[in-house]
C-alpha cells in the first residue's frame, strides 16, 4: 500500500483565483497521477507528473490551466488556475504500487463561486 | 479512444439481495482492475484480473474476466449496508488507467 497525504481536503474559492493542491507520498515513486472527478462522475486523468521532466497532459487539459510541479520523488503539486465554477470537482493524486495498482490521496473537494 | 462502460449506472437493493455490475470495453484488455469508492471517500483498489476467463473471490465479492477479455463483472452476494458506494472498473490503456463510468450501489436496510 501507499500513504498519500493530500491537502487541502476542501476549499471554496472565488472565480478567477488559483488554488494549489499538494500531494506527499510516504516513499519515492517515479510517476504521480492527477485525476479530476466531477460531481457524480468517473475519474478523468489530468496529467502524469514525472520527476525531472515536464508533466504529460491528457487531451483536454493544458499546462496553463493546470500547472504541475514535481520537485522530487515524493512530492507534487497541481494548481488550478483562473478558476471558474466549471472547475468545481474533486481532485485526486495517485501513485502506482505493486504493479499497476493505484493508490489515491484523500482528495481535494474544490468549490468555485 | 478507448472507452469503458459500466451498467447499470445506479442500483438500489434491499439488504440481503445480490448485486452485479458489468464492465464492457470496445477493445481487448490486457487486464482489468476494480475499485470501490465510499460516499465522500477516495477510490480503493479491490482486485486485478489478468487471465481470460479468470474468476476471483473476496468473501462475498466475485470478480470475473470475460473469455474475450473485453468485459468483466463484479457480483456481490447478500449485500450489506457496508457495500454502499460506487464501483469502478479500470482498464490499462497506453501507460495509464482508464476508469469505467461506475455503478453506484445503494443498500436499504
Amino acid at each position: 500500500s501507499a500513504v498519500i497525504s493530500q491537502k487541502p481536503s476542501r476549499d471554496i474559492c472565488q472565480r478567477g483565483t488559483s488554488l494549489t493542491i499538494q500531494c506527499q507520498v510516504d516513499s519515492q515513486v517515479t510517476m504521480m497521477f492527477w485525476y479530476r472527478q466531477q460531481p457524480g462522475q468517473s475519474l478523468t486523468l489530468i496529467a502524469t507528473a514525472n520527476q525531472g521532466s515536464e508533466a504529460t497532459y491528457e487531451s483536454g487539459f493544458v499546462i496553463d490551466k493546470f500547472p504541475i510541479s514535481r520537485p522530487n520523488l515524493t512530492f507534487s503539486t497541481l494548481t488550478v488556475s483562473n478558476m471558474s465554477p466549471e472547475d468545481s470537482s474533486i481532485y485526486l493524486c495517485s501513485v502506482q504500487r505493486g504493479g499497476e495498482k493505484l493508490f489515491f490521496g484523500s482528495g481535494t473537494q474544490l468549490s468555485v463561486l | 479512444g478507448q472507452q469503458v462502460m459500466q451498467i447499470p449506472q445506479y442500483q438500489h437493493v434491499q439488504e440481503g439481495e445480490d448485486f452485479t455490475t458489468y464492465c464492457n470495453s470496445s477493445t481487448t484488455l490486457s487486464n482489468i482492475q476494480w475499485y470501490k469508492q465510499r460516499p465522500g471517500g477516495h477510490p480503493v483498489f479491490l482486485i486485478q484480473l489478468v487471465k481470460s476467463g479468470e474468476v476471483k473471490k473476496q468473501k462475498r465479492l466475485t470478480f470475473q474476466f470475460g473469455e474475450a477479455k473485453k468485459n468483466s463483472s463484479l457480483h456481490i452476494t447478500a449485500t450489506q449496508t457496508t457495500d454502499v458506494g460506487t464501483y469502478f472498473c479500470a482498464a490499462t490503456g497506453t501507460d495509464k488507467l482508464i476508469f469505467g463510468t461506475g455503478t453506484r450501489l445503494q443498500v436499504f436496510p
